[in-house]
Parts: structure tokens; sequence; C-alpha cells
């Protein structure tokens, strides 16, 4: 079992809907969490922490539930430009980055 | 530019080739990490500098990769007697020490195909 798990997808939405991603950790040891956003044939980038208090960033809003070691991200208003891969990372002491497989996003007109 | 750049880009090897992949931090990032995707998957840890030290080389999947920071600086991967199952991009991601010490800023990756 992979120690970040998260729907691969693909998700196909049209624009303006509201689409949720949700990925589970396995390691309760682990210290940090995010999602990083992956154009195709592009690096990962930092979308946002995901905090025990919740975040939320614009459209975008981040929930850690510690108990149940699960990290959501929750888009609004999705833009043709959301279209991405999504992953679910998780931060371990020395700082190595774990990552989720990744949930494909698709935005269509 | 003021990113991690990575060398080359693009690299395709015969099997059983040797292949050096280099990366240039961030100036003044300390940590420096290199990280393997393969296609459809997210990246995956292989080792972890702190200056010139390797603190962390769990990930490497053989004693065929092998990774160096001599300066602390430029960091390169070797990969020795390249294998088909090594064919994926390589990334390599730079952290500063303290300027929001969790974010790690991801080259461009070096996409290896092994024939």
């Amino acid at each position: 079992r992979k120690e970040v798990e998260q729907d691969p997808g693909p998700f196909n939405v049209p624009e303006g809907a509201t689409v949720a991603f949700n990925c589970t950790y396995s390691n309760s040891a682990s210290q940090s969490f995010f999602w990083y956003r992956q154009d195709c044939r592009k690096e990962p980038k930092l979308l946002m922490s995901v905090y025990s208090s919740g975040n939320e960033d614009g459209r975008f809003t981040a929930q850690l539930n510690r108990a149940s070691q699960y990290i959501s991200l929750l888009i609004r208003d999705s833009k043709l430009s959301d279209s991405a891969t999504y992953l679910c990372v998780v931060n371990k002491i020395g700082g190595k980055l774990i990552f989720g497989q990744g949930t494909e996003l698709s935005v269509k007109p | 530019g003021a990113g991690v750049s990575q060398s080359p880009r693009y690299k395709v090897a015969k099997r059983g080739q040797d292949v050096a992949l280099r990366c240039d931090p961030i100036s003044g990032h300390v940590s420096l990490f290199w990280y393997q995707q393969a296609l459809g998957q997210g990246p995956e840890f292989l080792t972890y500098f702190q200056n010139e030290a390797q603190l962390d080389k769990s990930g490497l999947p053989s004693d065929r990769f092998f990774a160096e920071r001599p300066e602390g600086s430029v960091s390169t991967l070797k990969i020795q007697r390249t294998q088909q199952e090594d064919s994926a991009v390589y990334l390599c991601a730079t952290r500063a020490a303290r300027d929001r010490p969790y974010e790690q800023y991801f080259g461009p990756g070096t996409r290896l195909t092994v024939t």
C-alpha cells in the first residue's frame, strides 16, 4: 500500500463546476501537508499548504483531518486553466516529500 | 533566471550506458533533493543533501545510482549501466534554509529514455 493515496481520476468537469479531491496518508508521524499542481510535462509547483484549521486561497480550499489521516482540496468555480494534475504531498522529517499518484483534472468549456 | 535548472533536458541512452544528470540549485539554497517520476505516477524521493552532505539516500533504487554535491552547490545524479526501467523524469528540488522552510522549488527535470 502506498504511503499517500489519491484517486487518479481523470475528473472531467464543466467550467464553473465545484470539484473535490481526496487523499489519505498512512504514516501518522507525517509532519506537514501540501497540494502541488503539475501541468503536462512540467515540474510540480506548490499550490497551497494544508492545515488542520482549514485554509482558503481564492477559489481553493484545503483541509486536513489528522485523526482520519485525510486531506482534501476543493476547487470552486473551476476554470479551463485549472486543468492539471493535482498531487497530494506529505512532508517527512528531514524534508523529503512523499507524493501521491496525482489526480488528473480536465475542465471543459 | 533565478530558478532551479537541470541539464540535459532530454537524454536518450542505450541500455548499459552510463548517464550523468546535472542540477544547478537556486543560489543560497542549502537543501537539495532528487526525485524520480515515472509516467503516470507522482515523483518518488531518491536522495537528499544538506550542503555537501548526503543525509538520506534511502530512495536510490540500486547501487547503480549515485549522487554527489561536492561543493554544496551543483549536484550530479549518475546512473551506471542504465536499464529500461530507469526511463523516467528526474527532478531536482531545492529549499532555502530559513524562508518558508518546507517549500521545495523544482527544476524542469531531465527526461531519460533508455532504449
